[in-house]
């Protein structure tokens, strides 16, 4: 089944670390980006960095930068994300996302075409 | 790029056609824009990206148009599983960034 699992959720303290991993199956990992995004409480979804195949090219969101590592292993399938300086503004849902790609007309277009079922995290003492 | 969706949330009855706007602060290029529908305590799904072609498997009722600034969602004959919340993305450049999503609710 192609699917993402992510794990490593739960309740931390404000300052505090934390790895977030997602285990992919199904696919062909190492062709892929692939992205996290999150989700605070009742709230909008916000993207959070993309990884590049080889892991040779990082994007982070501004909200994150300085704070996250993206890194993944594809001999393991997995994506991970390491976040420290936690606030309690970082409380949210955190997903993993397959990015995919398509060529038109000479330009190339990204989407998130897999999620998994996210992990929730929160920021509090 | 700031993205603004409206609105912010929308009633319909099934049958109905739904039209939902997302603009965007600047260009996004050529149409670097995707949508997404997300259902109460599910993860997104993809629905349409380059501002109008459908991902797989995704019904011809929902449809996308637009380019440069303005885009639109467009989803015919609604029907109760359309109930969701709508965001549009771009991915014309770093820092990728999502609207604040539209609301669709179904009388």
């Amino acid at each position: 089944e192609v699917q993402l699992v992510e794990s490593g959720g739960g309740l931390v303290q404000p300052g505090g670390s934390l790895r977030f991993s997602c285990a992919a199956s199904g696919f062909i990992f190492s062709s892929h980006w692939m992205s996290w995004v999150r989700q605070a409480p009742g709230k909008g979804l916000e993207w959070v960095a993309n990884i590049k195949q080889d892991g040779s090219e990082k994007y982070y969101g501004d909200s994150v930068k300085g704070r996250v590592t993206i890194y993944r292993d594809n001999a393991k399938n997995s994506l991970y994300l390491e976040m420290n300086s936690l606030r309690a503004e970082d409380t949210a849902v955190y997903y993993c996302a397959r990015i995919g790609g398509v060529t038109i007309f000479g330009n190339s277009h990204w989407y998130l075409d897999l999620w998994g079922r996210g992990t929730l995290v929160t920021v509090s003492s | 790029i700031v993205l603004a969706q409206s609105p912010g949330t929308l009633s319909l009855s099934p049958g109905e056609t739904s039209t939902l706007s997302c603009r965007a602060s600047q260009s996004v290029g050529d149409n670097y824009l995707a949508w997404y529908q997300q259902k109460p305590g599910q993860a997104p799904r993809l629905l349409i990206y380059a501002a109008s072609r459908r991902a797989t498997g995704i019904p011809d009722r929902f449809s996308g148009t637009g380019s440069g600034t303005d885009f639109t969602l467009t989803i015919s004959r609604l029907e109760p599983e359309d109930s969701a919340v709508y965001y549009c993305q771009h991915y014309a450049n770093s820092p990728w960034t999502f609207g604040q999503g539209t609301k669709v609710e179904i009388k």
